[in-house]
């Protein structure tokens, strides 16, 4: 248990549908970090939420993603329209600051397969 | 200038062996740099993690050597076990910034 709940754990969607997936922190963490991680890739970073607030999005959010973390708790990460690019496992993390390094703990993620 | 690139992409080492994997980056402002551990079906782990003030870190069988001057780090895990087969990145980060990972190795330890 790493302390980052993630659901579904494997989402197989056809081209064009919508989906979400959610993160729970276990515990209380300011900090989480959604990343995206294809086969054979490290985790490739898309957004970050400082409590509630979303404070950094990487170009590899297009407009078809949106994530929110509305009470600073939990998170979801919505993917519109899918296309079959977007099939990859999709990994939440917390952040914990340690002498002033960011240590991530990830989630196990959620496997999207866009047919 | 945020890359970390990785190298081998795979590695496959016998029973007992060292498997050294290498990290190269170019941001010299970066100031952490983390090796996670990744199980098929997991997340990466936290495995273990170097600040440049020092040029090598060692926990138990995994060691990081750092080289500041050549941007360079590495990853030797000592005496390999069949257990830690699995597939290891390198990352690094400016302070309380997000990481950057490199493309992965995938070790695998023969027994």
């Amino acid at each position: 248990d790493t302390g980052v709940s993630q659901d579904p754990r494997h989402k197989i969607t056809k081209r064009g549908q919508n989906v979400t997936f959610r993160c729970d922190p276990i515990s209380e963490h300011n900090r989480l970090y959604w990343y995206r991680q294809t086969l054979g890739q490290g985790p490739e970073f898309l957004t970050y939420f400082q409590n509630e607030a979303q404070l950094e999005k990487s170009r590899l959010l297009s407009d078809r993603f949106s994530a929110e973390r509305p009470k600073g708790s939990f998170s979801t990460l919505e993917i519109q329209r899918t296309e079959q690019g977007d099939s990859a496992m999709y990994l939440c993390a917390l952040s914990l600051s340690v002498s002033g390094a960011n240590v991530l703990t990830f989630g196990a993620g959620s496997r999207l397969t866009v047919l | 200038q945020q890359q970390v690139k990785q190298s081998p992409q795979s590695l496959i080492v016998q029973k007992g062996g060292i498997s050294i994997i290498n990290c190269a980056y170019e941001n010299t402002a970066f100031d952490y740099f983390p090796w996670y551990q990744q199980f098929p079906g997991k997340g990466p782990a936290l495995l273990i993690a170097i600040r440049p003030d020092v040029s090598e870190k060692k926990e138990g069988r995994f060691t990081i050597s750092f080289n500041k001057s050549a941007k360079q780090f590495s990853l030797h895990i000592m005496d390999s076990q069949p257990g830690d087969s699995a597939t290891y990145f390198c990352a690094a980060s400016t302070s309380g910034s997000r990481l950057t990972f490199g493309e992965g190795t995938q070790l695998t330890v023969n027994p």
